[in-house]
C-alpha cells in the first residue's frame, strides 16, 4: 500500500518556465487536495477535488492549475514559474465520510521547489 | 473564516519530562475536528491525535493527549515521558464538520528534546 505519492521529491524551475507535480493514492479517496508550506505560515491551501472531473480553490490558488480526470490522480500544474511559488508542496487525500471511519488526510512526502 | 494560532514557535523539553503546545483557534462553527500533525526533519506530516468537537472527551493516543476547551476555543498537545524521537514540527490544524475538506493549520512548533 503506497498511499499518497508525489514526484518529483525536488525540483529547480527558471522563473518562466512551466511544470506539473504529480500526485497519486491508491486508497481509493475522493478527496485530494494540495498545500504549499512556507516558514512560518503552516500549510495553506491551493487547490482541493472532491472527486473526478470536480476541483474548487483554496486560499491561495494564483499561479496553480488543477485537473481531477480519475480518481487516483490529482496533478498541479504551474504555468508560468515565479520566485514567490518557491515552497514546499504537499499532496493529501482522504475519504469523504466522517462518522465511523478514518478521517484525517494522509499527505504524501512533499515536493520541494525552487525557483530561481 | 477560520483561524488557528500557534503562539510558541518553539519549545524544549529535557528527555523523559513532560511537554505541553498550545493551539488556540477561532470559529462560529459547532461541529468541527481538530488535529496535531508532526513534521519530522523527512518532511512527512505524520498525524498524532485528532479530536471531534462534539465529543467532550478528551483524545489520548499513548503518551500523546489533548486539552480540549471547546469554550475556551482551545487545543493544547501534552506529550508526557518525551522521547528523542519526539524532536518535531508540530502543526495544529482544523477542519470543518462532515464534508468539508479544507484544513486550516497554525503556523507551528518547533519542538526540541535534550538529551
Amino acid at each position: 500500500n503506497a498511499g499518497v505519492t508525489q514526484t518529483p521529491k525536488f525540483q529547480v524551475l527558471k522563473t518562466g518556465q512551466s511544470m506539473t507535480l504529480q500526485c497519486a493514492q491508491d486508497m481509493n479517496h475522493e478527496y485530494m487536495s494540495w498545500y504549499r508550506q512556507d516558514p512560518g505560515m503552516g500549510l495553506r491551501l491551493i487547490h482541493y477535488s472532491v472527486g473526478a472531473g470536480i476541483t474548487d480553490q483554496g486560499e491561495v490558488p494564483n499561479g496553480y492549475n488543477v485537473s481531477r480526470s480519475t480518481t487516483e490522480d490529482f496533478p498541479l500544474r504551474l504555468l508560468s514559474a515565479a520566485p514567490s511559488q518557491t515552497s514546499v508542496y504537499f499532496c493529501a487525500s482522504r475519504p469523504p465520510r466522517d462518522r465511523g471511519s478514518h478521517t484525517e488526510a494522509f499527505f504524501g512526502q512533499g515536493t520541494r521547489l525552487t525557483v530561481v | 473564516a477560520q483561524t488557528v494560532t500557534q503562539s510558541q514557535p518553539e519549545m524544549s523539553v529535557q528527555e523523559a519530562e513532560t511537554v505541553t503546545l498550545s493551539c488556540t483557534y477561532d470559529t462560529s462553527e459547532s461541529d468541527y475536528y481538530l488535529f496535531w500533525y508532526k513534521q519530522p526533519p523527512s518532511r512527512q506530516m505524520i498525524l498524532v491525535i485528532r479530536q471531534e468537537a462534539y465529543k467532550q472527551q478528551n483524545a489520548t493516543e499513548n503518551r500523546f493527549s489533548v486539552n480540549f476547551q471547546k469554550a475556551a476555543k482551545s487545543f493544547s498537545l501534552k506529550i508526557s515521558d518525551s522521547q528523542l524521537g519526539d524532536a518535531a514540527m508540530y502543526f495544529c490544524a482544523y477542519r470543518s464538520g462532515p464534508g468539508a475538506q479544507k484544513l486550516v493549520f497554525g503556523q507551528g512548533t518547533r519542538l526540541t528534546i535534550n538529551p
